[in-house]
């Protein structure tokens, strides 16, 4: 399984851009890279997904490398609500992994 | 209107005693998953039924049974609770079970057993 790595945790200013990075060197040619969030206690939230092009969607931006090892999500725009954990993960044999993510915190 | 239930919000049970989760999803997907989170906060998926198919079942003890009577229900019945089981139990759904369609997740049922 391709597994990812990301900071356990960063502070980002609200009304400020948040660049949250992650790796995944063994990623394979086929895997898509997924970013969900989970605010609080919530169910996980679907945010983008990319296989090789950067995408972009009303909540994010996603850059993928062009070796396809590493990738970031973009937050335009943080609020205070974007304080939540946000999971990086590769789709593999049909299944989302989930890791330890990266805390985000949103200041006023 | 709710994309996936989960009924029931909280359940808080005995050691030994037998309990069902249930999760409904009205979006017209074909695939549904549970997953579990511990206190550690890790999410690792149990099962996942394509067109009431199980394609996947994780090392998950049998005392869990999931049951998908048509492709709008996924249920988790689980027999003999341990303190073990303690956690919070999300259902999500997904339109394929292929990697191009993501998923969307239920709020979670919090299971206590004491």
């Amino acid at each position: 399984d391709a597994k990812t790595t990301q900071p356990p945790s960063m502070d980002c200013a609200e009304g400020r851009a948040a660049n949250l990075p992650c790796n995944h060197s063994t990623i394979s040619g086929n895997e898509y890279v997924y970013w969900y969030r989970q605010i609080h206690s919530q169910g996980p939230q679907y945010i983008i997904h990319g296989l090789k092009n950067n995408e972009t969607n009303e909540m994010a931006s996603l850059i993928i490398t062009e070796d396809r090892k590493s990738s970031t999500l973009i937050l335009p725009h943080a609020t205070l609500r974007d304080t939540a954990v946000y999971y990086c993960i590769v789709f593999n044999d049909y299944k989302l992994s989930f890791g330890a993510g990266t805390t985000v915190t949103v200041r006023a | 209107d709710t994309a996936v239930s989960q009924t029931p919000k909280y359940l808080v049970t005995q050691m030994g005693n037998d309990k069902s989760i249930k999760c409904e999803q009205n979006l017209g997907h074909d695939t549904m998953y549970w997953y579990k989170q511990d206190s550690k906060k890790f999410l690792k998926i149990m099962f996942s039924y394509n067109n009431k198919e199980l394609i996947i079942n994780e090392t998950v003890p049998n005392r869990f049974s999931p049951k998908s009577p048509d492709k709008a229900h996924l249920n988790l019945h689980i027999n003999s609770l341990e303190l073990g089981d303690s956690a919070v139990y999300f259902c999500a759904s997904s339109l394929t079970q292929q990697m191009t369609y993501e998923q969307y997740f239920g709020p979670g049922t919090r299971l206590t057993v004491t």
